[in-house]
């Protein structure tokens, strides 16, 4: 079963960091791009970030960018996002997701930030 | 950054009713569109992808259209399992974006 396993996730004060992993089971996680997705509480949507198999190529919200970092090791199936300087308007649940040819399937379960003092 | 606009925010319909939500672009997309549904508690699911094509397991009651601009999700007769959040989402472009969702409720 392909199954996508998020955790890091917690309360942080404003401008604390912390690191999320996904570990990804029933798949060969290097033959996959790779994206987070986070939802605000009760609100929609929103792409956060992306990497290629490899991790030679990543992609950043404009609202992330320059404060989070995307990574991941294949070899462990894990797929990570360092963030830093965190914000209030931060506080989501973060997605783990895999993408196949740009669409999203399957999503995680997702792990709650919050950032608040 | 292509803005995906989704209409009716809400839609209330009784189990049996069809279900029609719509999804509009800011610019053309071709085909590269797909639908998600959410529940309450839940993570996303993808329902539709390249505008028409439904995802593994999701059943036939499920039919997306259109291309360019303009998508329509269809279902066609609202199993009580239907009523959720639905979510259209494009690849044309980086970044990937969504558009505000449509709740489906009874």
């Amino acid at each position: 079963e392909v199954q996508l396993v998020e955790s890091g996730g917690g309360l942080v004060q404003p401008g604390g960091s912390l690191r999320l992993s996904c570990a990804a089971s029933g798949f060969t996680l290097s033959n996959y791009w790779m994206q987070w997705v986070r939802q605000a509480p009760r609100k929609g949507l929103v792409w956060v970030s992306h990497i290629n198999n490899d991790g030679s190529n990543t992609l950043y919200a404009d609202s992330v960018k320059g404060r989070f970092t995307i990574s991941r090791d294949n070899a462990k199936n894990t797929l990570y996002l360092e963030m830093n300087s965190l914000r209030a308007e931060d506080t989501a649940v973060y997605y783990c997701v895999r993408d196949i040819q740009g669409w999203l399937d399957p999503w995680g379960q997702g792990t709650l930030v919050t950032v608040s003092s | 950054e292509i803005v995906l606009t989704q209409s009716p925010a809400t839609l209330s319909l009784s189990p049996g009713e069809r279900a029609t939500l719509s999804c509009r672009a800011s610019q053309s997309i071709s085909y590269y569109l797909a639908w998600y549904q959410q529940k309450p508690g839940q993570a996303p699911r993808l329902v539709i992808y390249d505008a028409s094509n439904r995802a593994t397991g999701i059943p036939a009651r499920f039919s997306g259209s259109g291309s360019g601009t303009d998508f329509t999700l269809t279902i066609s007769s609202l199993e009580p399992e239907d009523f959720a959040v639905y979510y259209c989402q494009q690849r044309n472009n980086w970044p990937r974006t969504f558009g505000q969702g449509t709740k489906v409720e009874i």
